[in-house]
């Protein structure tokens, strides 16, 4: 079965430095990964995605992710916070022949400090 | 208008009320969802409706009760809820439910918060 894990429940970081959020999956193919941010009172945005092909994925605000295979990983990644990048991220997986359906991870909590 | 709209953004209701959420999609999508979001929970996946045709329930207990009365609109009413129903309800769409013609992606409404008292 697939699933998905954000092992940090809660994250904070100092505006202008780097940013790593953690997602791990288990499917036993290759699968559809996307992360999404919900800011408060909102509802989920897009990122980013990763169908095939280069394993590194750029996505809007700045946001980037890597595809690790041999890792199980999907790490989403921004060199340097903004104020406003402060809300909850989720991790989630789809399956290739089913893809409107999505595995989410509990989600990823990001302070950002002055 | 554009994207996904859902109303009321906040309902109030009591364990013996009937009410229902309402979900407008204008982006011409062909499949639509329910998700529950709990307070550190992963998001749940409810139903989904294809052509509006109810392709999967994912064990929802049937005090919850979708209604795709076409490809734009969804509807979830609910009857006798419990307490630990109250949750942020959101709504989803996507191009269409299996990949080829589908680009992977859900629009996302901002949610129904409920609170059942």
């Amino acid at each position: 079965a697939q699933s998905v894990t954000q092992p940090d429940i809660h994250i904070t970081v100092s505006e202008g430095a780097s940013l790593e959020l953690r997602c791990n999956y288990s499917y036993g193919a290759t699968p559809y990964l996307f992360w999404y941010v919900q800011s408060p009172g909102q509802g989920l945005q897009l990122l980013l995605k990763y169908f095939s092909g280069d394993t590194l994925v750029q996505g809007i605000k700045g946001f980037e992710a890597e595809f690790k295979r041999s890792q199980s990983s999907f790490n989403l990644r921004k060199p340097s916070v903004h104020w406003s990048d402060a809300a909850e991220y989720f991790c989630a997986v789809g399956a290739p022949s089913n893809t409107g359906k999505l595995i989410f991870g509990q989600g990823t909590t990001l302070q950002v400090k002055p | 208008e554009t994207g996904v709209t859902q109303t009321p953004r906040h309902l109030v209701m009591g364990m013996t009320n009937k009410k229902s959420l309402k979900c407008e999609q204008h982006l011409g999508h062909n499949a639509m969802y329910w998700y529950k979001q709990s307070a550190k929970k992963p998001l749940e996946l409810m139903f989904v409706y294809s052509l509006e045709e109810r392709v999967e329930n994912n064990s929802v207990p049937s005090r919850f009760s979708p209604e795709c009365p076409n490809s734009s609109h969804l509807f979830l009413h609910l009857h006798t809820l419990q307490p630990e129903d109250s949750a942020l309800y959101l709504c989803a769409s996507s191009h269409s439910l299996f990949a080829g013609a589908n680009t992977g992606e859900l629009f996302f409404g901002e949610g129904s918060r409920l609170t059942v008292l």
